[in-house]
């Protein structure tokens, strides 16, 4: 079945730091979204991707769809200790169709 | 606006027990989507529920089931309990699915099989 890789699983950053995370997947997407969850809550949608190279950003985060349309990735710059959490790319092939989940990248900063 | 909410917040089971999880969509959205969240395995996709209708089933056996009443709240039903059923159950939802429109999560419910 589909299964999206995501890395790095954790990390471990100095506040003020940037970020940079990614997934792959072999199948292609037309949809890429990234999501963060927060202890305790639900995931809360970050960026959603349409396009095969479109590069948007939200804040001090930014995502990239890439043009093979089967990988994604997300930075953060200037880190703060709010970013702490675990964030999850998602894609999905059409609008009819399951979203699939990576298995998270745990984000920490150290003080 | 009132966001997803889910009930209970937690709910402990034995094992052969069977569990039911609830979900009330924001206000205005139809389709309903399930998840199930174990350690260390991110979002499964259990279930999709549009206009009362099932739309979309995950990699889940037959003992996960749910259904979506008339005002768009939904239940998911998990039968004979295994011990590997413990995880956090996530609820989603949005306007619709022609194409993808975004899912608000709830809180989850923590079920725990012991």
């Amino acid at each position: 079945g589909q299964q999206l890789n995501q890395s790095p699983q954790s990390m471990f950053i100095q506040e003020g730091e940037d970020v940079s995370m990614n997934c792959t997947s072999s199948s292609i997407f037309n949809t890429w979204l990234w999501y963060k969850q927060d202890p305790g809550e639900g995931p809360v949608l970050l960026i959603a991707l349409y396009k095969a190279g479109e590069l948007t950003s939200n804040g001090r985060l930014t995502a990239q769809f890439g043009i093979t349309r089967k990988d994604s990735f997300l930075n953060i710059s200037a880190s703060i200790p709010s970013d702490v959490g675990i964030y999850f790319c998602a894609g999905q092939l059409g609008g009819d169709d399951k979203i699939i989940f990576g298995k998270g990248t745990r984000l920490h900063i150290l003080p | 606006e009132a966001g997803v909410t889910q009930s209970p917040t937690h709910l402990i089971k034995t094992r052969g027990q069977q569990a039911t999880l609830r979900c009330s969509p924001i206000s205005g959205h139809t389709s309903v989507y399930w998840y199930q969240q174990a350690l260390g395995l991110g979002l499964q996709f259990l279930l999709w529920y549009d206009e009362g209708e099932e739309r979309n089933r995950g990699n889940f056996p037959p003992r996960f089931s749910g259904r979506q009443f008339p005002n768009y709240s939904s239940e998911l039903n998990v039968n004979a309990l295994e011990l590997e059923d413990s995880a956090l159950y996530l609820c989603a939802s949005s306007l619709g699915q022609i194409t993808y429109n975004e899912q608000f999560f709830g809180p989850g419910t923590r079920l725990t099989v012991l």
